[in-house]
């Protein structure tokens, strides 16, 4: 079945190291994201490839980078977690459509299951 | 400052019930809303949406509202069934956008059998 891949589901990492999540998709869609979701919060877009065009919000702190070797996958590095950065990271996925007329199809998001992150 | 609301956190049904979830956002530009569906160890997926363009769109048992002059909209679900019970985001893009989603909260619906 095609899917969207999150390794690993759980994460613990120390205060200040370094750590990367991963993501990858079988749906050969060409935009990914990164959503950060605290406990009993809405997620949060962190950034999204479109193809290898990377794009940031303006809020998501330098702490976090991403990486997209390839189509197939995505990922996160926290450069030094501190405690704030706990969290559930969603990756997901879409296709952009192109319409005639220059209008986009409008697609959903499909989602992994999440890295749940833990720093200690 | 939240631009897509879920005021209640949770909501308990009784099968065969109709369930109302709402949503209210206060970003007028928002002209594309999508409701997804959570359960616990798993991402959410995608359930049904609607352009600014039109009041309602249905999906079988799912139907979704939108009033654009309140900015609000609501998911039915009608019956409700116990496998319905779980997160439900309520979700909003721009035009031009698909790429930005800003979500609510988030309410849990719990059908009791």
């Amino acid at each position: 079945d095609a899917m969207v891949i999150q390794n690993p589901r759980y994460q613990v990492t120390q205060f200040g190291k370094p750590v990367t999540l991963s993501c990858s998709q079988t749906l050969n869609h060409n935009v990914m994201y990164w959503y950060q979701q605290k406990s009993s919060q809405a997620p949060k877009l962190l950034f999204h490839y479109y193809d290898k065009d990377f794009n940031n919000e303006a809020d998501t702190p330098d702490n976090f980078q991403s990486r997209r070797p390839n189509t197939s996958f995505c990922f996160l590095d926290i450069r030094s977690p501190g405690l704030g950065d706990a969290a559930m990271y969603l990756c997901a996925t879409s296709r952009d459509k192109r319409l005639a007329g220059g209008l986009k199809k409008r697609n959903e998001q499909f989602f992994g299951p999440g890295t749940r992150l833990t720093v200690l | 400052d939240q631009q897509v609301k879920q005021n209640s956190p949770s909501l308990s049904v009784q099968e065969g019930r109709i369930s109302i979830l709402n949503c209210d956002y206060t970003n007028s530009m928002f002209d594309y809303f999508l409701w997804y569906k959570k359960y616990p160890a798993e991402g959410p997926t995608f359930l049904i949406s609607i352009s600014s363009i039109k009041d309602k769109n249905e999906d079988g048992r799912f139907t979704v509202f939108l009033n654009k002059s309140a900015k609000h909209l609501s998911l039915h679900i009608v019956p409700s069934q116990p496998g319905d019970s779980a997160v439900y985001f309520c979700a909003a893009s721009t035009g031009g956008s698909n790429y930005k989603l800003t979500f609510g909260k988030g309410t849990l619906l719990t059908v009791n059998p």
